[in-house]
């Protein structure tokens, strides 16, 4: 089935260490983000890319690390710099509108991964 | 940027009822979309309608683009329409701003 499929779903990690969560997408989608949700909020964008090997940070990137080396994938490493990572993780992919070139927009999401820091 | 504000809230209702909930935003956008986001924290796409009127079951959604505003239409609505429902919004491509959701309990 075509989807996106984020793992692990729970995580736990102590304090000062790095933990990197997996996106990996079968749904020939260009564009891969992430965002962040904290209990009782929306959504806030962490990184986004639009094509393989390039990415730009959102509005909450300080903290976060990403790569983009092949279309299917887009990890997303919470690294021990950022100060609150206790949350919940998730991640999207949106397609071209076809014969255009231009990105629809319209995202479609992962189950998410939630992070708990010890 | 552009600013996304959702209402109610939060909403009760009986299990039959209708309801309407509201997304305004203002800036001119060229998507947007409605979401439901269930108690396991899944989002599930409901509406890309970045203007006019679509239907799914239950569920209808309208989006006036020129006057900024969006409006999710539930009607007998059930238990399992419960969680949070989210409207987002681009004004250029690629970064989806959400609203803060609004919170729905359907009781039995």
């Amino acid at each position: 089935d075509g989807g996106i499929t984020q793992s692990p779903k729970y995580l736990f990690r102590k304090e000062g260490q790095n933990v990197t969560l997996s996106c990996e997408q079968n749904l020939n989608h260009d564009a891969m983000y992430w965002y962040r949700q904290d209990p009782g909020q929306g959504l806030r964008l962490i990184y986004y890319s639009q094509i393989v090997n390039d990415f730009q940070k959102g509005d909450i990137a300080e903290g976060y690390s990403v790569s983009r080396e092949k279309k299917e994938s887009f990890p997303l490493t919470v690294t021990s710099a950022q100060k609150n990572p206790t949350a919940f993780y998730l991640c999207a992919s949106s397609m071209r509108k076809p014969g255009t070139g231009a990105n629809t927009g319209e995202l479609f999401f992962g189950e998410g991964s939630r992070l708990t820091v010890l | 940027g552009i600013q996304v504000e959702q209402s109610p809230p939060d909403l009760i209702l009986q299990e039959g009822a209708n309801s309407t909930l509201r997304c305004n935003f203002s800036d001119s956008v060229n998507n947007l979309q409605w979401f439901h986001q269930n108690p396991w924290g899944q989002l599930i796409n409901l509406f890309y309608i970045p203007s006019g009127t679509k239907q799914n079951g239950r569920l209808s959604a309208t989006t006036v683009a020129t006057e900024r505003y969006s409006l999710l239409y539930i009607s007998s609505s059930q238990t399992t329409d419960s969680g949070v429902y989210f409207c987002a919004v681009n004004p250029s491509w690629g970064k989806l701003q959400f609203g803060a959701g609004t919170q729905v309990v359907v009781t039995p």
